[in-house]
C-alpha cells in the first residue's frame, strides 16, 4: 500500500526556472491538499482539491498552479521559481476532508538559487 | 478566521518522563482538533483527534489529549516518554462547516527524549 507518492524527494532550481512537483495517490481519496513547510512556521496550505477537475486556493498560492485532471494525481507547477519557493513541500490526502485523517507523502525538498 | 497557538518550540525531556505539549487555539465557530507526528525526513501522520464526545482522546503510541473548550486548548500529553518520541509534533485545527482543506497548523513543538 503505497498511499501518498511524491517525486522528486530532492531538487535544486535556478532562479525563474520552472517545474512540476508530482503526486499521486492509491486510496481514492477524493481530496488532495498541498502544504509548504518552512522552519519554525508550520504548514501552510498552497492549493487543494476536492475531486477531479476542481481546485481552490489555500492561504499562500502566488507563484504556483495546480490541476487535477484523475483523481489519484495532483500536480504542483512552480514558475518563474524564486529563492522565497525554498521550502519542504508536502501533498495530502483525505476521504472526506476537514473532519478526517490527512495522509501525507514523504516531501520534496526544494532549493531555489 | 482560526489560529493555533503551540506555546512551546522546544521542549527537552529525560526518557521515561512525563511530557506534556501544550496547544491552544482561537476560532469563533467550533472547530474539529488534530495533532500530528512528524520524524525526521519524513512527512506527517495523525497521532489523534477530537472530533466530539468525550473531551479526553487517546491516539497512538501512548498519547492522548484533552479537549478543554472553556480555555480553548488541546494539550497532549504523554505519561512516561521513550527516545522513540523524538520529534516535532503538531497540533491543527479545522473549522466544523467550513470550507474543504482548512487545516490550520500551529508552528510546532520539537521534541527531544534524551537518555
Amino acid at each position: 500500500n503505497a498511499g501518498v507518492t511524491q517525486t522528486p524527494k530532492f531538487r535544486i532550481l535556478k532562479i525563474g526556472q520552472s517545474m512540476t512537483l508530482q503526486c499521486t495517490q492509491d486510496m481514492n481519496h477524493n481530496y488532495m491538499y498541498w502544504y509548504r513547510q518552512d522552519p519554525g512556521m508550520g504548514l501552510k496550505l498552497i492549493y487543494y482539491s476536492v475531486g477531479a477537475g476542481i481546485t481552490d486556493k489555500g492561504e499562500v498560492p502566488n507563484g504556483y498552479n495546480v490541476s487535477r485532471s484523475t483523481t489519484e494525481d495532483f500536480p504542483l507547477r512552480l514558475e518563474l521559481a524564486a529563492p522565497s519557493q525554498t521550502s519542504v513541500y508536502f501533498c495530502a490526502s483525505s476521504y472526506l476532508g476537514q473532519n478526517t485523517e490527512a495522509f501525507f507523502g514523504q516531501g520534496t525538498r526544494l532549493t531555489v538559487v | 478566521a482560526q489560529s493555533v497557538t503551540q506555546l512551546d518550540s522546544q521542549v527537552p525531556v529525560f526518557e521515561e518522563a512525563p511530557v506534556e505539549l501544550r496547544c491552544n487555539y482561537s476560532s469563533s465557530v467550533s472547530v474539529y482538533l488534530f495533532w500530528y507526528v512528524q520524524y525526521p525526513n519524513q512527512g506527517l501522520q495523525l497521532l489523534l483527534k477530537y472530533l466530539s464526545g468525550s473531551t479526553l482522546v487517546k491516539g497512538i503510541n501512548g498519547f492522548e489529549a484533552e479537549f478543554n473548550k472553556s480555555q480553548t486548548s488541546f494539550h497532549l500529553r504523554k505519561p512516561s516518554v521513550h527516545i522513540s518520541d523524538t520529534a516535532e509534533y503538531f497540533c491543527a485545527v479545522s473549522p466544523r462547516g467550513g470550507s474543504q482543506g482548512n487545516l490550520i497548523f500551529g508552528k510546532g513543538t520539537k521534541l527531544s527524549v534524551k537518555p
